[in-house]
């Protein structure tokens, strides 16, 4: 099955809100993780990364928090904007070559 | 910097029809990657190759899909006989990544998909 995969299949906030999308990962192993953004009729964005080495990581407005005791992850968007609006996968780098593995994503809408 | 090109965006075809879409990766970049993105669920990965060579397509139905890199830029993967179940986006990546033994913490940067409806 699946080594990653995603809480809530939707999640709406209010713009200006922060939004906190979760991922859950069944592989021990897995060493980094990537959040990617996905918007309509696009393929997936980096959003930010994260090796297990650390436990959080913070870039423009997002932040990643890894929890390897629970094997968890989260993205926090801070104000959420209306160009947030997207699906959003959290992926591991689970496969030996190098692949990634995406779980379902997660679709962020954003109320004005 | 271009970004990763695929053609077409759209194709429909009737099942047992065939279909083959085209990749042009970011310039310089080793390592492609072809993803099927069924509606509703992540991308799921086909085939990747580094330079022209592949490397891992353990997920690709060989039955009936089929992809090549000539040259180790372009790419073309195609679908012969197509299913109603290849229903999907298919995408396109690539990254800079160079091999086995260098750890993969490269960015993959994925191009815009084709969507593909199999009546």
């Amino acid at each position: 099955g699946e080594s990653v995969g995603l809480h809530l299949p939707t999640l709406s906030v209010q713009e200006g809100d922060n939004s906190i999308i979760n991922c859950a990962y069944s592989n021990s192993a897995s060493d980094y993780f990537i959040w990617y953004k996905q918007e309509s009729g696009k393929g997936p964005q980096f959003i930010i990364d994260i090796r297990s080495n650390m436990d959080k990581r913070q870039g423009q407005r997002v932040t990643v928090l890894l929890n390897k005791t629970v094997k968890h992850l989260s993205l926090q968007i801070a104000a959420t904007q209306p160009g947030d609006s997207a699906v959003y996968f959290c992926a591991d780098l689970g496969g030996s070559q190098g692949n990634l593995i995406f779980g379902k994503g997660t679709k962020l809408s954003v109320k004005p | 910097e271009a970004g990763v090109a695929q053609s077409p965006r759209y194709k429909i075809i009737e099942k047992r029809q065939s279909v083959a879409f085209w990749c042009n990766p970011i310039s310089g970049h080793a390592t492609l990657y072809w993803y099927q993105q069924i509606l509703g669920q992540g991308p799921k990965l086909l085939i990747q190759f580094q330079n022209n060579g592949v490397v891992d397509d353990s997920q690709l139905p060989k039955d009936r899909f089929s992809a090549e890199r000539l040259k180790g830029v372009d790419s073309t993967l195609k679908i012969q006989p197509a299913k109603l179940e290849d229903s999907a986006v298919y995408l396109c990546a690539s990254s800079s990544y160079r091999g086995r033994f260098e750890r993969a913490y490269n960015e993959q940067f994925f191009g815009p998909g084709t969507r593909l409806t199999v009546l």
